[in-house]
């Protein structure tokens, strides 16, 4: 167990519709950085935050958006979804920003399927 | 550009035969970190070694074992012995010091098959 906890699990929902990923990161942890793996484009960095700021933004679609709040959580929100879209989303935590590298703890991700 | 190049996509083999996985690695940093990742059937991702560039030193843990050479661009991992638990997506990662943060740039992952 990393200590990196997502909720839900399983998440099935139909094309269009917005739904919103969960992330707590391990105690102590600042950084928190969102990963989508699916068949085609296998596991993408999509964004990282570190104390409720964005710091580095991979290949995520304007339809998809996160937020990190004052208790460190994260939320990564996906809307107008597509088929496309499904995959399993992982959100990694780690102590610092970046620099010397910090390393990420992985959380057992939420599987996303739409119909 | 950051990339990570693991040109295995499947691997069968038998109970106890010896496997290298093999990664190669693209990165523009001068100072980088490599990792690899095990993920089972039951889909988490599970850390095995993270490597910095500047310690080219090979590692052995059990039956795992990392070869490194910055000459070559290489970061390959041999499983001596290898056990059906074995069996599982492996993933070879390069870190990428971009904007102001960290990220993981992964390979595509080769899936290793052991069999009894």
């Amino acid at each position: 167990d990393s200590g990196v906890t997502q909720t839900p699990k399983h998440l099935i929902t139909a094309t269009g519709q917005r739904v919103t990923l969960r992330c707590s990161p391990r105690s102590g942890d600042l950084s928190v950085y969102w990963y989508q793996q699916s068949l085609d484009q296998g596991l993408q960095f999509l964004i990282q935050y570190y104390n409720g700021e964005e710091r580095a933004k991979g290949n995520i679609l304007e339809r998809f958006s996160a937020q990190q709040f004052p208790d460190l959580h994260s939320e990564l929100n996906l809307s107008s979804l597509e088929l496309g879209d499904s995959a399993l989303y992982f959100c990694a935590s780690s102590v610092a920003a970046g620099g010397t590298y910090n390393e990420q703890f992985f959380g057992p991700g939420t599987r996303l399927t739409v119909l | 550009a950051q990339k990570v190049t693991q040109a295995q996509t499947e691997i069968s083999v038998v109970e106890k035969e010896d496997v290298t996985l093999d990664c190669v690695y693209e990165t523009r940093d001068t100072t980088y970190y490599l990792f690899w990742y095990k993920q089972p059937p039951s889909g988490e991702l599970v850390f095995l070694i993270r490597r910095n560039s500047f310690d080219e030193q090979n590692e052995i843990s059990g039956r795992y074992s990392w070869n490194f050479q910055k000459s070559t661009s290489s970061f390959n991992f041999t499983i001596t012995a290898s056990q059906v638990v074995d069996s599982a997506v492996y993933f070879c990662a390069l870190s990428d010091f971009n904007q102001a943060g960290t990220a993981l740039i992964f390979g595509k992952g080769t899936t290793l098959s052991v069999s009894s």
